[in-house]
């Protein structure tokens, strides 16, 4: 087993560009996951598969990998971008998967 | 447009069983893998386990030997039962439909859909 970390919170001023990481000491070969949530809704699936998009999803999130840490870039945030995001990994067995703690975004 | 719904108690006392309904639209149950996720209060992310159409049931370890899930396809619901519950057993569960594609010899695992969450505190 494993462990995402988060920082548990990042804060940028809008416009700007918000960099979220999650790190684990060993990274299986495995895709990473990011999950948007604001409060009393749904989770939203924003990057799977490392890099992709999900449709629907805007072009302002992207996610890129380095090493043992995966990296969620939302750029050009705007207000609406506040919630909080969480990490998430697997192994290739379908029973195990795993979520970073969780990372607050504040739009200053 | 999927979505899910939770729904059930949303207090449970000790040492009872927990017992929520997710109900799907926009998709049938029949297909992919549907899953319950949970979230104790400043506490990590937890997923619990999952029910697919094929009939396989996978259960986080940690979990298995309180858990059932299992899944009503003429009602599009599935549902979760945790059995002997303390307060540690007190979170916002989640319902949510599970992706796991084989891409070459990578195996895709996330969650695609999910319901808004529902509390549940185990309490006397």
């Amino acid at each position: 087993s494993y462990e995402l970390t988060q920082p548990p919170s990042v804060s940028v001023s809008p416009g700007q560009t918000a960099r979220i990481t999650c790190s684990a000491d060993t990274w299986p070969s495995q895709s990473a996951y990011w999950y948007q949530r604001k409060p009393g809704q749904a989770p939203i699936l924003v990057i799977y598969k490392d890099t992709e998009r999900p449709s629907g999803i805007p072009e302002q999130f992207s996610g890129s990998r380095s090493g043992t840490t995966v990296t969620l870039t939302i750029s050009g945030v705007q207000a609406e971008d506040e919630a909080d995001y969480y990490c998430q990994s697997a192994d290739n067995s379908g029973s195990y998967v795993v979520f970073g703690g969780g990372t607050k975004l504040t739009v200053l | 447009q999927v979505q899910l719904q939770e729904s059930g108690p949303g207090l449970v006392k000790p040492s009872e069983t927990l017992s929520l309904t997710c109900t799907v639209s926009g998709v049938t149950i029949s297909l992919d893998h549907w899953s319950w996720i949970r979230q104790p209060p400043g506490k990590r992310l937890e997923w619990i386990g999952y029910v697919s159409s094929s009939g396989s049931i996978r259960y986080n370890p940690s979990l298995q030997s309180r858990v059932t899930i299992s899944q009503d396809t003429p009602k599009n619901q599935f549902s979760l039962k945790l059995s002997s519950v303390t307060a540690a057993d007190t979170a916002v569960y989640y319902c949510a439909r599970q992706q796991l594609l084989w891409f070459g010899e990578l195996l895709l695992d996330y969650f695609d859909y999910w319901g808004q969450g529902t509390l549940v505190t185990v309490s006397s």
